[in-house]
């Protein structure tokens, strides 16, 4: 049973570029969650994706964005990005029904320089 | 709005209890705990929803008080594999999104 897989582990960016990141959810699971966690720090919601639609977002400006796919994988999007953007990008899936188990990815490590 | 952890580390000896804490300012539906430890991802523990359930996961339980919208881990008998950084996620009912505290870090020595 293949879990939460992220690609990619690790990306190096410069100020202003913009990135995408991607995660495929769980086997089952159909609602993808993405977090930001700074080093340190518990992650913090960034927005979640259930029937291809953006389902609630946290507080995040919108140089964040995403996206759902018909096969529930995710993409989250950075534009304009600022050193402020390092950090661990975890996404988590889950079921829409209950949302109660969230499954992490191991995460994509960005680093802005 | 964050719920708050404490304490913020704890270390510990093989065999010892210890209590980590989780409180909110808001109404909560629900609350979740994982274990993250150094460079992977966060791993569910359990979950507990409104009502005070108590749940268990090995020697690891927990207990919510929705009347103080608080949540406390019991690690009883630590193992060396408990350590790593415990984080609450607390779910109010209107929302999809889990809150996160700050963390806490256990090191449980031999």
């Amino acid at each position: 049973d293949a879990g939460v897989t992220q690609s990619p582990t690790h990306l190096i960016k410069t100020r202003g570029q913009q990135v995408t990141l991607r995660c495929s959810p769980k086997s089952g699971h159909d609602t993808v969650s993405w977090y930001q966690q700074a080093l340190g720090q518990g992650p913090q919601f960034i927005f979640q994706y259930y029937e291809e639609e953006e389902r609630q977002r946290g507080n995040f400006p919108d140089r964040f964005s995403g996206h759902q796919f018909p096969n529930y994988s995710s993409e989250l999007n950075v534009n304009a990005l600022l050193l402020g953007d390092s950090a661990l990008y975890l996404c988590a899936s889950s079921l829409a029904q209950t949302n109660y188990e969230q499954y992490f990815g191991p995460g994509t490590r960005l680093t802005v320089t | 709005q964050q719920p708050v952890q404490s304490p913020q580390a704890v270390i510990l000896r093989e065999g010892e209890d210890a209590v980590i804490n989780c409180s909110s300012s808001k109404a909560l539906y629900s609350v979740h705990w994982y274990r993250q430890k150094h460079g992977e991802a966060p791993v569910f523990l359990m979950i507990l929803l409104k009502g005070g359930e108590q749940k268990g996961h090995e020697k690891i339980s927990a207990s919510f008080n929705e009347k103080k919208q608080q949540s406390s881990l019991y690690l009883t008998a630590s193992q060396l594999s408990y350590s790593g950084t415990y984080f609450c996620g607390t779910e109010g009912g209107n929302d999809y999104k889990l809150s996160f505290g700050a963390g806490t870090t256990v090191t449980v020595r031999a």
